[in-house]
């Protein structure tokens, strides 16, 4: 069964950082290119970052690029993404998920999700 | 890249269908045959229910369907079921924006 842990959200003051994690178990991790996608509180989803299965591509959207690093651990089975130079925008649960198929819009599979709130 | 239009409800009796369109652009929805739709109940994550326009996973019923026509896309719920009551979010692939996702829908199961 392929199962997706967030873990790392918390309150974080404006312009500080935070690391999330999402650990995964249940298939073979560095086979699946994966991504992280956001949802503030009451809003709808809007996709982050993503990463190949290797690694050696990344993905950002405009709001969080320079911002956002996402990276991945094989040995570990884990996908990170460093959250530097948060603002109240930032605010949201984040969710992890696996595509299947990279270029094709899908994610097959999600994670429960971490609540991030960005305030003084 | 700007999300993509949704109606933010829609709603429908047990049995009866229901159908959410998803409005894009050339640069989304309509130049890919890559739409996809997910159900999200209240404090649970999405779950993807179609993929590449028509296609659903295993284990999702066929009340399920969907559709593409030029920039818009649609979601049809046939034989509705309480528990089909949720937001359902369309995405598309947009190239350099691999992930564009719909403003949402909250499906009311009378």
């Amino acid at each position: 069964e392929v199962q997706m842990l967030e873990s790392g959200g918390g309150l974080v003051q404006p312009g500080g950082s935070l690391r999330l994690s999402c650990a995964t178990s249940g298939f073979t991790f560095s086979s699946f290119a994966m991504s992280w996608v956001r949802q503030a509180p009451g809003e709808g989803l809007e996709w982050v970052s993503a990463v190949s299965s290797g690694g050696g591509s990344t993905f950002y959207s405009d709001s969080v690029k320079g911002r956002f690093t996402i990276s991945r651990d094989s040995s570990k089975n884990t996908l990170y993404l460093q959250m530097n130079s948060l603002t109240a925008e930032d605010t949201a649960v984040y969710y992890c998920a696996r595509t299947t198929t990279p270029g094709t819009g899908r994610l097959d599979d999600w994670g429960q999700g971490t609540l991030v709130t960005v305030s003084s | 890249q700007s999300a993509l239009t949704q109606p933010p409800s829609a709603s429908g009796s047990p049995g009866q269908s229901v159908t959410i369109p998803c409005t894009g652009t050339s640069s989304d929805v309509g130049g890919y045959n890559y739409v996809s739709w997910y159900q999200q109940h209240p404090g649970k994550a999405p779950k993807l229910i179609i993929y590449e326009v028509s296609k659903r996973p295993s284990g999702v019923p066929d009340r399920f369907s969907g559709f593409k026509s030029g920039n818009t896309a649609s979601l049809t719920v046939s034989g509705l079921q309480a528990e089909d009551e949720a937001d359902y979010y369309c995405s598309s692939y947009a190239g350099s924006n691999p992930y564009v996702f719909g403003t949402g829908t909250k499906v009311t199961v009378l």
